[in-house]
């Protein structure tokens, strides 16, 4: 498969401060890109997405950023709070091309109260 | 209105078996589409569906396959289970053909094979 990753990156943060989740994307051609929140035992639900003739986009309390230079793309969470606390994956495609289709590894998001 | 419902929650099968995982799209949603995800990784797409008809299709083995019913619900059918089966399978609908756009997901089937 095309998502890789064993051990799934950690990030621990303060609530009340901001968090930045960042990803490596794969495939310099996606013009596509979503996040997603997975919390424990339920589906990836949407928090924002972006497309590649963009390079920002702010949603209530979330900004992504995308760097199609170094095939980069972040996610910022202001005023991080418990209910924050999740895994969070990064997804891309390619236009309408199915078997594009490509989830990063996630990382996790710990919010320390 | 209700989201994704997916069935069953949990499943345990043991290895050769065939087995069945269903879901019902969010009333009005035409497209569904299939992930697995392993334990610790991100989901890998398997299938699409949209309007009954296949769509898409990503780098599984023909052992893995689905339909659409009438209804616009879906089936996945794993045969010949093999160990590396097991994961949560996901299933995501929504009211456009295009891949990933406004997906909403269920909480998935966790399938663990023994």
């Amino acid at each position: 498969g095309e998502s890789v990753g064993l051990h799934l990156p950690t990030l621990s943060v303060q609530e009340g401060d901001n968090s930045i989740i960042n990803c490596a994307y794969s495939n310099s051609a996606s013009d596509y890109f979503i996040w997603y929140k997975q919390e424990s035992g339920k589906g990836p639900q949407f928090i924002i997405d972006i497309r590649s003739n963009m390079d920002k986009r702010q949603g209530q309390r979330v900004t992504v950023l995308l760097n199609k230079t170094v095939k980069h793309l972040s996610l910022q969470i202001a005023a991080t709070q418990p209910g924050d606390s999740a895994v969070y994956f990064c997804a891309e495609n390619i236009g309408t091309s199915y078997d594009k289709v490509i989830f990063g590894p996630g990382t996790s998001l710990s919010v320390i109260p | 209105d209700a989201g994704v419902t997916q069935s069953p929650t949990h499943l345990i099968k043991t290895r050769g078996q065939q087995v069945t995982l269903r879901c019902s799209p969010i009333s009005g949603h035409k497209s569904v589409s299939w992930y697995q995800q392993v334990l610790g990784q991100g989901p890998q797409f398997i299938f699409q569906y949209y309007e009954k008809e296949e769509r898409g299709r990503g780098n599984f083995p023909d052992r893995f396959s689905a339909r659409q019913f009438p209804n616009y619900s879906s089936e996945l059918n794993v045969n010949a289970l093999l160990l590396g089966d097991s994961a949560l399978y996901l299933c995501a609908s929504s009211s456009a053909s295009d891949p990933l756009y406004e997906q909403y997901f269920g909480p998935g089937t966790r399938l663990t094979v023994t």
